[in-house]
């Protein structure tokens, strides 16, 4: 399985970029990225995924590199609401839950 | 659509009785899962289901049994509550395609006395 590495938690500025960093090294050619994210004590939520290509919806962005082997996250303009747990998962169809990152978004 | 309903939202058991918590979807997803998420903690897989009539475990599944009659249920049955079952619980189906999210319930907390 595919495993990936997070940084525990960062800061980030209510209206700036959150920018959440993703090691998957040992990621196989047809595994795609997900992105979760579960804030305070309710269900996760799904965010975005991808596979090679960068993506891009209305809540994110996704780049990957072109090795495939670590992607980040971009909120683009983070709000107070998007402090929460982010998880990055390789193993969508177990989806195996790692640590994540605790962003917190100050005013 | 309703999404993922788990039922009950609120659960109280004394240690040694059994229950089911309950988890329905209508999307017609084929996959299903259960996980439980300790306070402070992460979530953990407990049994998972590729489509009705096939379960398979998951990271922490000793108390625990499931079965899928059905697309749309997928019922977590606690054989005989301990306190260490004391958790959130939450049930998440998503499509086949990998190119598609699970979507999760809103959970069951339940506590084990």
């Amino acid at each position: 399985d595919a495993k990936t590495t997070q940084p525990p938690s960062m800061d980030c500025a209510e209206g700036r970029a959150a920018n959440l960093p993703c090691n998957h090294s040992t990621i196989s050619g047809n595994e795609y990225v997900y992105w979760y994210r579960q804030i305070h004590s309710q269900g996760p939520q799904y965010i975005i995924h991808g596979l090679k290509n960068n993506e891009t919806n209305e809540m994110a962005s996704l780049i990957i590199t072109e090795d495939r082997k670590s992607s980040t996250l971009i909120l683009p303009h983070a709000t107070l609401r998007d402090t929460a747990v982010y998880y990055c998962i390789v193993r969508p169809d177990k989806l195996i839950f790692g640590t994540g990152t605790r962003l917190q978004v100050f005013p | 659509n309703a999404g993922v309903t788990q039922t009950p939202k609120f659960q109280v058991l004394k240690t040694g009785q059994s229950m089911t918590l309950q988890c329905a979807q209508d999307m017609n997803h084929e996959y299903m899962s259960w996980y439980r998420q300790d306070p402070g903690m992460g979530l953990r897989l407990i049994h998972y289901s590729v489509g009705a009539g096939i379960t398979d475990q998951g990271e922490v599944p000793n108390g625990y049994n499931v079965s899928r009659s059905t697309t749309e249920d997928f019922p977590l049955r606690l054989l005989s509550a301990a306190p260490s079952q004391t958790s959130v619980y939450f049930c998440a189906s998503r499509r086949t395609e990998l190119s598609y999210g699970y979507t999760f319930g809103s959970g069951t907390r339940l506590t084990v006395v």
